[in-house]
């Protein structure tokens, strides 16, 4: 089946540094997804991504997505303390459903 | 808010017993999806309703059953559960499949002592 697997598994920086988190896929997909999860809460939607663009924004989301190499980046920007939460990708699986990788815990320390 | 609903936050129970967790989805969203989530396992796809009929299955045990209802809101139902059955257990919903982004619940925290 299609998954996503983020790396790095865990990230540590400082406020204000930038984060990046890639995702790699297996099979073709027409859109990729970002979540973040606070601790022990519920799934956010960060970011949708669709299979012609390469590059999509949202505030100080960066996210790039090369279906040649079937692998996508999120970058964070001048990161803040409330960014500490765990990112997931998501790859629809065969049009029914979506499958989440294990997530990157990244971690930003004041 | 995401506007679904889960309940109940938290519950505990023993080995052997049956529970039945509830998701009430955003207002519109036809499709329920219920993810189960462990230390040891991510987030894991369980079953999909889409306007009251099963769509799609993923990893989910034979002690596990689930339905969605007319008025969309859907229940999970555990029995003869384990041990192994400790985990967070979300419902997710969307206005359709998959493309569009996924709305989650808080989750429900399910302890089986």
């Amino acid at each position: 089946s299609q998954q996503g697997e983020e790396d790095p598994q865990a990230l540590s920086i400082q406020e204000g540094e930038n984060a990046t988190m890639n995702c790699s896929y297996k099979t073709s997909i027409n859109n990729l997804q970002w979540y973040r999860q606070n601790s022990g809460r519920g799934l956010v939607h960060l970011i949708l991504i669709r299979s012609n663009e390469r590059e999509k924004h949202s505030g100080r989301l960066r996210v790039t997505l090369d279906t040649s190499k079937k692998s996508s980046s999120l970058l964070i920007t001048a990161s803040r303390a409330a960014d500490t939460a765990s990112y997931f990708c998501a790859t629809p699986n065969y049009g029914q459903n979506f499958v989440f990788g294990p997530g990157t815990r990244l971690s930003v320390l004041p | 808010d995401s506007g679904v609903t889960q309940t109940p936050k938290h519950l505990i129970t023993a080995t052997g017993q049956r529970v039945t967790l509830r998701c009430s989805p955003r207002s519109g969203d036809l499709s329920v999806y219920w993810y189960q989530q462990s230390l040891d396992q991510g987030l894991q796809f369980l079953i999909q309703y889409y306007n009251g009929e099963e769509r799609a299955k993923g990893n989910i045990l034979e002690r596990f059953s689930a339905q969605q209802f007319p008025d969309l809101h859907s229940e999970l139902n555990l029995s003869s559960l384990e041990l192994g059955d400790s985990a967070l257990y979300f419902c997710a919903s969307s206005v359709v499949g998959e493309s569009g982004e996924l709305f989650f619940g808080e989750g429900s925290r399910l302890t089986v002592l």
